[in-house]
């Protein structure tokens, strides 16, 4: 079936250093896609979303990058902090006005001092 | 402003039992779901409504029911309680279910 997937099961980087978080999608019907970030105990956080009509969108110290073409997702994260320290899950909607969003497995980001 | 709340945040049962996991939106949303958590295995869709009396099937509905008597409640029954139903639940719910969802806190559910 169809899936939304992440590159990576885990992620360090040094605090102060820029994080690229990868996921690659295979639906071509999915018009919106969105990151979430859960820490340990905690339900997911909304993060970002953009739809398929955008390539970039910004938001604060994060930006969400869309590549339809390679039907590629990605989210980056400025100047990583300790408290960026989570997982990061995308997420696609099923397009064509159905309900319901798919989410990938998730990516662990450990910010090393 | 409460958002997603879900009961309880924690619960054993014994294989066989029944109960009922609680969720309340105050947001008006008329878009609600249940995902279950499982390591490695992301988010995976029980049950989902698309508002009052409406209820449908997600990816994994198994071992679970719902309802939707109102706007602000989904609740989610497991029947009989199997330890391949030991995971953690969420609740989440939008105002249009194809985008933007927010999550409860979830309820850590072990069976025995």
């Amino acid at each position: 079936g169809e899936s939304v997937g992440l590159h990576l099961p885990t992620l360090s980087v040094q605090e102060g250093d820029n994080s690229i978080i990868n996921c690659a999608y295979s639906n071509s019907a999915s018009d919106y896609f969105i990151w979430y970030k859960q820490e340990s105990g905690k339900g997911p956080q909304f993060i970002i979303d953009i739809r398929s009509n955008m390539d970039k969108r910004q938001g604060q110290r994060v930006t969400v990058l869309l590549n339809k073409t390679v039907k590629h997702l990605s989210l980056q994260i400025a100047a990583t902090q300790p408290g960026d320290s989570a997982v990061y899950f995308c997420a696609e909607n099923k397009g064509g006005g159905a309900d319901g969003l798919t989410f990938g497995k998730g990516t662990h980001l450990i910010i090393q001092p | 402003n409460a958002g997603v709340t879900q009961t309880p945040k924690f619960q054993v049962l014994k294989t066989g039992q029944s109960m009922t996991l609680q969720c309340a939106q105050d947001m008006n949303h008329e878009y609600m779901s249940w995902y279950r958590q499982d390591p490695g295995m992301g988010l995976r869709l029980i049950h989902y409504s698309v508002g009052a009396g409406i209820t449908d099937q997600g990816e994994v509905p198994n071992g679970y029911n719902v309802s939707r008597s109102t706007t602000e409640d989904f609740p989610l029954r497991l029947l009989s309680a199997a330890p391949s139903q030991t995971s953690v639940y969420f609740c989440a719910s939008s105002y249009l279910g194809r985008e933007k969802l927010f999550f409860g806190s979830g309820t850590q559910l072990s069976v025995l």
